[in-house]
């Protein structure tokens, strides 16, 4: 069962920071947050993954909240071509396994 | 780093035939993963491995799937005695090890039953 809770679409404005918050409330100590995206009929692409401190990378920063029940990802300058469908996902402990949630399916407009 | 390679990308069989997948995860990467996404819907866990190994089973893998992975490299999945409710696209994922970053995932297989 997935274990993260994520608004099912957004809208952003291109050029604009656009902010994807994520619940997670039941997850483990020991459980990473990860984020991913896909595009219409191709494969989740990584995009970047922390447990508890902020992370940033090329693509994006994760903000993860001190108690770590939610978090959020942030694309600094969106463009177009970030128009798809992101994943908040934790991976499973025992296993590395990723759940998957739903999604937030995001639309950037000119 | 060639990335994932799955094939075929689409497969279209009549029901009650079998299908076979292919995986070819990133060389040195000890763990696979096999998920399936339908339309609309995030992708669901399936089974992975270590090496050769078949760790874990989802419940949703009846005993009409079966995957392998010999010698630890490439992965099948096979469907025996496809239904229309197989109809979806297959996921195939590899990792170094989890530990240490992301998961690369295939471009898929689409596997329509009709």
């Amino acid at each position: 069962d997935a274990k993260t809770t994520q608004p099912t679409s957004m809208d952003c404005a291109e050029g604009r920071a656009a902010n994807l918050p994520c619940n997670h409330s039941t997850i483990s100590g020991n459980e990473y947050v990860y984020w991913y995206r896909q595009i219409h009929s191709q494969g989740p692409q990584y995009i970047i993954h922390g447990l508890k401190n902020n992370e940033t990378n090329e693509m994006a920063s994760l903000i993860i909240t001190e108690d770590r029940k939610s978090s959020t990802l942030i694309l600094p300058h969106a463009t177009l071509r970030d128009t798809a469908v992101y994943y908040c996902i934790v991976r499973e402990y025992n296993t590395d396994k990723l759940i998957f949630g739903t999604g937030t399916r995001l639309q950037v407009f000119p | 780093d060639t990335g994932v390679s799955q094939n075929p990308r689409h497969k279209i069989t009549k029901r009650g035939q079998n299908v076979t997948f292919r995986c070819d995860p990133i060389s040195e990467h000890n763990r696979l993963y096999w998920y399936r996404q339908t339309l609309g819907q995030g992708p669901e866990f399936l089974t992975y491995f270590q090496n050769e190994a078949q760790l874990e089973k989802s419940r949703l893998l009846s005993d009409r799937f079966s995957a392998e992975r010999p010698k630890g490299s490439f992965s099948t999945l096979e469907i025996q005695r496809t239904e229309q409710g197989d109809s979806a696209m297959y996921l195939c994922a590899s990792v170094l090890s989890p530990k240490n970053g992301g998961y690369t995932f295939g471009s898929g297989t689409r596997l329509t039953v009709v």
